[in-house]
């Protein structure tokens, strides 16, 4: 079965402009996380969705927000970017709600110049 | 959601078995053990979950004592291609938990 598809695989931006990250998950997945891996800080978990509705979120600025869709595609969008928004961004789909069987994405590389 | 502790990087050579532990000293009780490994500019790849003693599956072993304080995620013969960073996760299925991981243990295997 397909795994987790996330577009663009790599993305260069300007600081301060905005930008819109897709995660289709696993068929039948109904969770979503996302999390921003660089480098210096790791891997920072963003937010979590489940059945549309947002479920948790990480210390990150109102900048980053992210929604889910009936179909349980998810979108995170990173407004006024930062050159430190530069990071590789991974999306996680498991069947339900809490669980640790999360299945990764291989992420979308954003630079942000 | 448990804090945990891992070693930051473990050298081995092909063939042997290499064992990173994990340590989770405030472990709850109806937290989980997981372990996930990655490499360069991929996402984590689940490599196996575990409760209390041991599970075992075709890629690693997990073992977990009396007091679950802490857990050894045990890999046999390895390659070069398990040169990568391993993360250990604790957590349970109650609401409101984001899932943390830590810094993990980047393991290099030479030849």
């Amino acid at each position: 079965k397909a795994g987790v598809t996330q577009t663009p695989r790599y993305l260069i931006k300007t600081r301060g402009q905005q930008v819109t990250l897709s995660c289709s998950p696993i068929s039948g997945h109904r969770s979503v996380s996302w999390y921003q891996q660089t480098p210096g800080q790791g891997l920072q978990f963003l937010f979590e969705y489940f059945s549309e509705t947002q479920r948790n979120k990480g210390n990150f600025p109102g900048r980053f927000s992210g929604r889910q869709f009936s179909n349980s595609r998810s979108e995170m969008n990173v407004s006024t970017l930062e050159l430190g928004d530069s990071a590789l961004y991974l999306c996680a789909s498991s069947l339900e709600e809490f669980s640790y069987g999360y299945t990764f994405g291989s992420g979308t590389r954003l630079t942000v110049v | 959601l448990a804090k945990t502790t891992q070693p930051i990087s473990m050298d081995s050579y092909e063939g042997q078995e290499v064992n990173i532990t994990c340590s989770h000293n405030n472990i709850a009780t109806n937290d989980y053990i997981t372990w996930y490994q990655q490499f360069p500019s991929q996402g984590p790849r689940f490599i196996i979950q575990g409760y209390k003693t041991k599970v075992t599956n075709e890629v690693a072993s997990l073992f977990i004592p009396a007091d679950r304080k802490s857990s050894t995620l045990s890999l046999p013969r390895v390659s070069l291609s398990d040169t990568a960073v391993y993360y250990c996760l604790v957590g349970g299925d109650t609401g409101g938990f984001k899932t943390i991981f830590g810094a993990g243990t980047r393991l290099f295997v030479k030849a």
